[in-house]
């Protein structure tokens, strides 16, 4: 059975902080692996999405990476902003979608 | 492009009532997703449609909970009875079929009081 890990469960920094969320998965058997974000009562935004062949993805102040051999994921925020805050969740995509249980991020102005 | 559309969007109801979702996906998406998110937790999947036919219900409890796509495009989620445990975002998902993305809706959102 898949499981996917998220940490940390939750940060806080101070605005233009380059930051690092982490994902681990325990089945390297994927096909690809996503990021979304979700805001407070929405539903979720796909991010980015990595396909098992790929080292990683990049958009605008986002980038995520992909090392399915190691089972790991990380989705690198450059200069954030206080809009960046949300939730974001790592899902990995093999037999079944399964989402970690997110990182909740607040970026303080 | 309209996205997933769901309703009712928030739902408060007392304990061993009844409720239904309805979901609309994205037009021309095969495979449709319902999900479960308990607050402070990643979305569970509930069950997976491919058209009208179910792909994977294995985490669906069976019974109190149902779903069904009868024309393969609209699909409904049922409680019955709920509980409190219940509470949560219920969120569907939809995707063509053999295509990576996928999108959500804004979920429908349970109190069971």
């Amino acid at each position: 059975k898949q499981e996917v890990t998220q940490i940390p469960a939750a940060l806080s920094v101070p605005e233009g902080e380059n930051l690092v969320l982490n994902c681990s998965f325990t089945d390297s058997a994927i096909y690809n692996l996503q990021w979304f974000r979700q805001d407070p009562g929405k539903g979720l935004t796909s991010l980015l999405l990595i396909q098992s062949s790929q080292r990683e993805q990049t958009s605008g102040r986002l980038n995520a990476s992909l090392d399915k051999s190691s089972g790991r994921s990380t989705l690198y925020i450059a200069a954030s902003q206080p809009g960046d805050s949300a939730t974001y969740l790592c899902a990995v995509i093999g037999s079944r979608l399964t989402f970690g249980e997110g990182t909740q991020l607040t970026v303080n102005p | 492009e309209a996205g997933v559309a769901q309703s009712p969007r928030y739902k408060i109801i007392e304990k061993r009532q009844s409720v239904a979702f309805w979901c609309n996906p994205i037009s021309g998406h095969a495979t449709l997703y319902w999900y479960q998110q308990i607050l402070g937790q990643g979305p569970k999947l509930l069950i997976q449609f491919q058209n009208n036919g179910v792909v994977d219900d294995s985490q669906l409890p069976k019974d109190r909970f149902s779903a069904e796509r009868l024309k393969g495009v609209d699909s409904t989620l049922k409680i019955q009875p709920a509980k409190l445990e219940d509470s949560a975002v219920y969120l569907c998902a939809s995707k063509v079929q053999g295509a990576n993305t996928i999108y959500f809706g804004e979920g429908s959102w349970l109190t069971v009081v």
